[in-house]
C-alpha cells in the first residue's frame, strides 16, 4: 500500500489570505501526481495532473509545483475566497507497465475560508 | 455529455443482501474504477478496469465483484452485504494516458443494517 500524506489536515484562513498545502508521495516509480478539489455534497473535480519533475501548473489563483526527486507537491491559493472552501486531494500514480493505472489518494486538506 | 452516471444515489440494505451499484460513462474512457470513501480514511480503490473484459483488484476488493462487458458500463456487485460496507461509493473514469485526470460520478451512499 502506497503512502500518500497530506498536510495540514485542515486549515482556516481569512478571505484574502494566501495559503498552501503539502502532498508527500513515494519518490520512486513516479508516473503522475493529481490534485482534485472536492466541495461538500459534490464529487471531486480535477485541478491539475503533473508528470515532470519541476512542473508548475496554474489555474486562476490556484497553482501547484512538483518535486518528484524528493516526493512532494505544493498547492498554493493566492487571495483565498469563501468559494475556495473545499477539501483538496492529491493522488499519486506510480508503477510501471500495467500497474500504473491506479491512483492512490491522500486523505485531503480541508480548507475553510472565512469572509 | 452526461459524464459519469451512478445509480442509485442512496440505498439501504440488510446484512446478507446483494445488490449492484451501476456506473456508466459516455466519454469513451478506457479506464474505470470504484472507490469507497470512509471518514478519516480517504478514497480507497476497490476495483478497476482498463478496458472491456479487463478488470483488476484495488486496495480493498474483498466482498465486491466487478465486470466490464462494454466500454461504457462498470457495475459493482456486493455479494453479501455487511455493515462494514456502509460507505459512500464513487465511480471514476479517465483516458489511460498519463496526462488525464479522473471524472467522478456523484456517488452512492450505501447503508447496511
Amino acid at each position: 500500500i502506497l503512502n500518500v500524506e497530506q498536510s495540514p489536515q485542515s486549515l482556516h484562513v481569512q478571505e484574502g489570505d494566501s495559503t498552501n498545502f503539502t502532498c508527500s508521495f513515494p519518490s520512486s516509480n513516479f508516473y503522475a501526481l493529481h490534485w482534485y478539489r472536492w466541495e461538500t455534497a459534490k464529487s471531486p473535480e480535477a485541478l491539475f495532473v503533473m508528470t515532470l519533475n519541476g512542473d508548475e501548473k496554474k489555474k486562476g489563483r490556484i497553482s501547484a509545483t512538483l518535486n518528484t526527486k524528493e516526493g512532494y507537491s505544493y498547492l498554493y491559493i493566492k487571495g483565498s475566497q469563501p468559494e475556495d472552501s473545499a477539501t483538496y486531494l492529491c493522488a499519486f500514480r506510480g508503477g510501471s507497465g500495467g500497474s500504473n493505472y491506479k491512483l492512490t489518494f491522500g486523505k485531503g486538506t480541508l480548507l475553510t475560508v472565512n469572509p | 455529455n452526461a459524464g459519469v452516471t451512478q445509480t442509485p444515489k442512496f440505498q439501504v440494505l440488510k446484512t446478507g443482501q446483494s445488490m449492484t451499484l451501476q456506473c456508466a460513462q459516455d466519454m469513451n474512457h478506457e479506464y474505470m474504477s470504484w472507490y469507497r470513501q470512509d471518514p478519516g480514511m480517504g478514497l480507497r480503490l476497490i476495483h478497476y478496469s482498463v478496458g472491456a473484459g479487463i478488470t483488476d483488484q484495488g486496495e480493498v476488493p474483498n466482498g465486491y465483484n466487478v465486470s466490464r462487458s462494454t466500454t461504457e458500463d462498470f457495475p459493482l456487485r456486493l455479494l453479501s452485504a455487511a455493515p462494514s460496507q456502509t460507505s459512500v461509493y464513487f465511480c471514476a473514469s479517465s483516458r489511460t494516458g498519463v496526462g488525464y485526470g479522473y471524472t467522478f460520478g456523484s456517488g452512492t451512499r450505501l447503508t447496511v443494517v
